[in-house]
Parts: C-alpha cells; structure tokens; sequence
C-alpha cells in the first residue's frame, strides 16, 4: 500500500508571495498523481492530475506541480498566491495495481494573510 | 449538473441509533467510494463499489455497512453510531480507472 506524506500541516504566506506545498510518496511503482482543494465546509475539487506524459502539470487558479519519480515527489506551487487560495490542499495517489484505491495525504492548510 | 449528492448534509443521533447516509451521481460512474475525513488525517476509505453489484472494504470499514443500489446510487449505513464515528463523510465518483475521483460536499455527522 501507498503512504502518502504532506509534510506541512500549516503554511502562512503574504499575499502575492509564491508558495510550494509539499508531497512525497512511498512506492516506486507506476503512480497516477493529484492535488485537490478543500474550502470550508466544501467537498474536494480537483485542481490538477499527473497521469503520464510532461513531468510539469498546470491546473486550475494558476497552480502547477511537477512529479520527480527518483524522488518520489509531487511538490504543488504557485508563483503568486491570493487570499482566495486560502483552503486545504491534498494530494493523492493512485497506482498502477489497484486503481480503485486513492491514498490521500493529511492536508495542508494554506493560510494567506493580506 | 448536479454531479454527486449525498443527503442529508447535517445529523446528529445518539449513541445506539442507526442511520443510512445517502450518495446519487449522475456523471455515469462505475465506481463509487465511500471516506470519512477526521483533522489531521486526511481522507481514509470506509467502502468502495467498483461496479455495480460490488462492494470491498477499505481501510476503516468496522462498523459501517453499504448498498450499492445501482450504478447512481451508493448508501453507507450505521447500525448501531457511536461516538469515534463523529466525522466528516464524503461519497465520490469515478469513471474510468485513471482518472480522478469527484466528490460530493459531504455529510457532517456528530454522534453524541
């Protein structure tokens, strides 16, 4: 089974500051990767996928995050945040031997302070 | 579009009640999942239905139980709540195996 880790529980960042949440996954086997956000009392929304292909993937709102297999990471970025991304963001992991299965990280909850 | 809806939004019960969450999807998914979400923790799955007539266990499955109805519907149930099912619960969807997981807006339940 996957382990997922987000290392950052809390991030505060200033408006308009760049930010980077972070990913890492236990396997080396072939992985299908995800970043989701959560807003308050909201259910999940996809903001970008990494099936296969470009190692760089772009999402919704301006995020990107870039799958690195010999580190097994999926780090999410974005060169300028606004109060609007504050929310908690997950990543997930899905492998090639059993689809059905997502593993989730813990979430990490970006705070952006004006 | 709706997508994926789970009913009721909100519950309190008490300690020994039962009570069946809810989940419809109208996105044409083969699959659908159920998760509960507790702080710090992230999502962890409850029961999954990888087609229409079948269930499996997931990581927290003990004292739940679920009907996958047809292949819009997918209810969870409690037979008998108790309070370390205080939780968050989410329902999702997902169409071919590759692809992402659509979630409802969840199913806030305390258990008193």
């Amino acid at each position: 089974a996957q382990s997922v880790t987000q290392l950052d529980s809390q991030v505060p960042v200033f408006e308009e500051a760049p930010v980077e949440l972070r990913c890492n996954y236990s396997s080396s086997v072939s992985v299908y990767l995800f970043w989701y956000v959560q807003y308050p009392n909201q259910g999940l929304q996809l903001l970008l996928k990494y099936l296969s292909g470009s190692t760089l993937v772009k999402g919704i709102n301006g995020f990107e995050a870039e799958f690195n297999k010999s580190q097994t990471s999926f780090h999410l970025r974005k060169p300028s945040v606004h109060i609007s991304d504050t929310a908690e963001y997950f990543c997930a992991v899905s492998d090639f031997g059993n689809f059905n299965k997502f593993y989730f990280g813990s979430g990490t909850k970006l705070n952006v302070k004006p | 579009n709706a997508g994926v809806t789970q009913t009721p939004k909100f519950q309190v019960l008490k300690t020994g009640q039962s009570m069946t969450l809810q989940c419809a999807q109208d996105m044409n998914h083969n699959s659908m999942y159920w998760y509960r979400q507790d702080p710090g923790m992230g999502l962890r799955l409850i029961y999954y239905s990888a087609s229409e007539g079948t269930t499996d266990k997931g990581e927290v499955p003990n004292g739940y139980n679920v009907s996958r109805l047809n292949k819009r519907e997918f209810s969870l149930r409690l037979e008998s709540a108790a309070p370390s099912q205080t939780s968050v619960y989410f329902c999702a969807g997902q169409g071919q195996l590759n692809q992402p997981q659509h979630f409802g807006d969840g199913t806030r339940l305390s258990i008193l």
